[in-house]
Order: C-alpha cells, then structure tokens, then sequence
C-alpha cells in the first residue's frame, strides 16, 4: 500500500537551533514530493516540493528538503528556527510516472512548537 | 492572489440531514479535491475531480458523494450526515499537468469545521 509516514507526532526545538521534521514514504514509481505548513485556524499553505534534479530542493520561509531514494526520506529542514515557524507540518507524495495517479497521500503531521 | 473559498466554516448538523459542503476556486484549475483531516491521521482522500463531470473515489468515498457541475465549484454532499462524520473538511484544487500526475502545488481553502449532533 502507498503511505506517507511522519514518525515524530510533535518537535520541539529552541529559537535559533536547528530543526529537522522527519518523513518517509512508501509509493510505487519516482515519487513527486511534497511539504505542507497548516497555522491554527488556516487551510494548508504549500512550502516546497521534489519532482526531479537536485536533492536538495530549497521553499519558502527558509525551509529546505532532502530526498534520500535509498533511505525512502524527504526531511525537512531550517538551519534556524523561530517561533512564527510553530506550526503542523504535512508531508506528502504522489506516485510519479509509473505509479501513474492524479492525486496527494498525506502523513498524519507533525506539530512544530519552536521555544522562545 | 490566488482563492479557494469554502462556503461555511462552522456548520452543526444534525443526524440524518443531508448536509451540503461548497468549495469554489478562482484560479480556473481542472483539478479539485475534498479532504477530511482528523487528528493524528492527517488528511485522507474523500473524493477528487480533474474535469467537469468527472469524479473518482478517493481513500474514504463511503457516505459521501460529490458535484462538479462547472469547473469553479466543486460540492461535497453528506446523504445522511453521522455522528463519525465530525471532522474538518478541506476543499483544494491544483492545475492538472499533461501527464495527468500532481506534480503542481495544491492550494487550499481554510476549512469547514462540521459537526453532527
């Protein structure tokens, strides 16, 4: 079955360390990546995403990813976190061209609480 | 800037009601999709639609179903709303690539916090 997994229900970091929110995937094909960020009371709001090229794609609000084909991963990271970033993090994957299908798998989400 | 308005976000319904959720996007995208997220299960799949007319089942199609009548609108019908139906509803739409696989960022409405009673 295709899946998204988030391991990590919550992350919690200081301001200005790093931060590293974990996701891995289970899909047929070359999967096509994504990273979602949802703020209390609002809908999703789109941070990045793989397709294809370098492994390290770079999204808004300073945030990065690296796909890992070997280890099945599509971490995001900031290399310093503040507060405004506290948030529900989603990870998700459509199937690539093999996998062939028009649609978003989402993990459960991992809740994001940066400390002052 | 781009919108995708979901009519209501708060609705209490009771059980048994037929219950009538609206997403309309202003970005004149072929796909839509509507998603219920409960917590600690993330965002599963109700139904989506690439065209006009045109439907699939998602993940959790059972209870519900779905019109897109013109490519703005895309509806979510609950025939005999339940008391396991309380959930947050997200409506989203993305353009439809050649290939016909999501490879375009999804935007999304802010969501319609249903309750059945």
């Amino acid at each position: 079955a295709q899946s998204v997994a988030q391991p990590e229900d919550q992350v919690n970091v200081a301001e200005g360390n790093p931060l590293t929110v974990k996701c891995t995937y289970s899909v047929s094909g070359n999967p096509y990546l994504f990273w979602y960020v949802q703020y209390p009371n609002r809908g999703l709001q789109f941070l990045l995403k793989y397709i294809t090229g370098d492994n390290l794609v770079k999204g808004s609000y300073g945030f990065e990813a690296e796909f890992n084909k070997s280890q099945t991963s599509f971490h995001l990271k900031k290399p310093s976190a503040l507060v405004s970033d506290s948030a529900l993090y989603f990870c998700a994957v459509t199937p690539g061209v093999s996998g062939g299908y028009n649609k978003l798998i989402f993990g459960a989400g991992t809740r994001l609480a940066v400390h002052p | 800037d781009v919108k995708v308005t979901q009519s209501s976000r708060y609705l209490v319904k009771r059980t048994g009601e037929k219950v009538f959720l609206e997403c309309v996007q202003d970005m004149d995208h072929e796909n839509m999709f509507w998603y219920r997220q409960d917590p600690g299960l993330g965002l599963r799949l109700i139904y989506f639609s690439y065209d006009v007319k045109m439907k699939e089942k998602g993940d959790i199609p059972e209870g519900y179903s779905v019109s897109r009548e013109k490519k703005e609108r895309f509806s979510l019908i609950l025939e005999s709303a339940s008391t396991n139906q309380t959930s947050m509803y997200l409506c989203a739409s993305s353009f439809k690539a050649g290939t016909g696989i999501m490879n375009t960022e999804a935007f999304f409405g802010q969501g319609t916090r249903l309750t059945v009673v």
